[in-house]
Formats: structure tokens, C-alpha cells, sequence
């Protein structure tokens, strides 16, 4: 497995305003992911971050949203952009190291009020 | 469009009584259906990968199995801190979460 941290790991914040989340793991990994939980509700692909390319987004999902940074393979940031209360949500980041089993870090709680 | 469905929505056990989970899927090309567990507020904890029709995985009280339509979870003798929300997904073009089965195992 791999040891995976996440900051924040809960947030308020106001609307129109952007949180960055950063996501950290204990060895170089090839994929990271990152999902949307929201309430009550499993888990949704938003993109795949990349090193060293563009993140790769899924459908309903957009850069400019949703913009991703992966500078190295230990690290990655998701950034939730002009926030509005229907992105409160828990956001988690998963690492596959190639054998295609993801592993996932203990998530973001955000409220967006 | 792969696709993922869980069954049933919530399962009520008392401690010791046998059940199994259910997820079926739609996918083309599957490279791997997996098993998580969730507890509140936490992220999905890896259980199980299964690969191909046939297999069949274990630890401690659970059992996963893999047809070519669906996968069970089957959990042995239940105790009160197996309960969770299990979720099973799928890659085949895309990695496809299922909606998850809320267990809950009462003492």
C-alpha cells in the first residue's frame, strides 16, 4: 500500500473564493487521481493529474474549475475555483502505482457557505 | 459507458449472521473490478481485486467472487466493527465507482 496525506483535512469557506488542496505520498507513484464525494453519494472522477503534462479531465469537469498541478510523483494539488455551495463535498486523492489498485488518502471535507 | 450498480442499498445484520453484496456491471474490456470499504468520514480502504471470472479472494471474515456480470462480497460471521459502506468499482475504459451498500452489524 502507500501512505497518502491530504491538507486541509476540512475546510469552511466563502463563496466566490478558492481552495487549493494539496495531496502527498510516501513513495514515487506513476498515477494520481483525484474524486468528488458528495453527501451521501459515492465516489466521482474528476481528472487524472499527470506529471509533468496537463491534468486529463472527465466529462463535466473543466480546468479552469478544477485546475491541477502534479510538479513531481509525490505530489499534487487540486484547486476548487470560485467556490459556490454545490462544491461542499469531500475531494480525495488516489495513487495507482501501476497494477492498477488505488489507494486513497483520507480526503478533504469542504463547506462551502 | 461502463456502468456500476450496488445491491441492496442498506443491510441490517446481527453479529454473526452470514450475507453477501452485490455489484453488478456493465463494461467493456474489464481490467479489474475492486472492493473498498468506507467508514465515515474517512477515505475508501482497498479490499479486494479480482480479474478475471472464477476468482476468488479472501481475508479474515470476507470473500469476494467474479463472474462475468457481477462480483459478490460475502462476509462470514459478521461483527460489529465490519460495518461500513462497501463499494465496488470497475476499470475497463474509465474507473467506475458503484453507489456503495451501507452494512450495519448489530451486536
Amino acid at each position: 500500500s502507500a501512505v497518502i496525506s491530504q491538507k486541509p483535512s476540512r475546510d469552511i469557506c466563502q463563496r466566490g473564493t478558492s481552495l487549493t488542496i494539496q495531496c502527498q505520498v510516501d513513495s514515487q507513484v506513476t498515477m494520481m487521481f483525484w474524486y468528488r464525494q458528495q453527501p451521501g453519494q459515492s465516489l466521482t472522477l474528476i481528472a487524472t493529474a499527470n506529471q509533468g503534462s496537463e491534468a486529463t479531465y472527465e466529462s463535466g469537469f473543466v480546468i479552469d474549475k478544477f485546475p491541477i498541478s502534479r510538479p513531481n510523483l509525490t505530489f499534487s494539488t487540486l484547486t476548487v475555483s470560485n467556490m459556490s455551495p454545490e462544491d461542499s463535498s469531500i475531494y480525495l486523492c488516489s495513487v495507482d502505482r501501476g497494477d492498477n489498485e488505488q489507494f486513497f488518502g483520507p480526503g478533504t471535507r469542504l463547506t462551502v457557505l | 459507458e461502463d456502468q456500476v450498480t450496488q445491491s441492496p442499498e442498506a443491510l441490517r445484520l446481527q453479529e454473526g449472521e452470514s450475507s453477501s453484496l452485490n455489484c453488478s456491471y456493465t463494461v467493456s474490456g474489464l481490467r479489474g473490478l475492486f472492493w473498498y470499504r468506507q467508514d465515515p468520514g474517512k477515505g475508501p480502504e482497498f479490499l479486494f481485486t479480482l480479474y478475471s471470472a472464477g476468482e476468488e479472494k479472501e481475508k479474515e471474515r470476507l470473500k469476494a467472487t467474479l463472474t462475468k456480470k457481477e462480483s459478490f462480497l460475502h462476509i462470514t460471521a459478521p461483527k460489529p466493527e465490519d460495518s461500513a459502506t462497501y463499494l465496488c468499482a470497475v476499470y475497463g475504459q474509465n474507473f467506475v465507482f458503484g453507489p456503495g451498500t451501507r452494512l450495519s452489524v448489530l451486536p
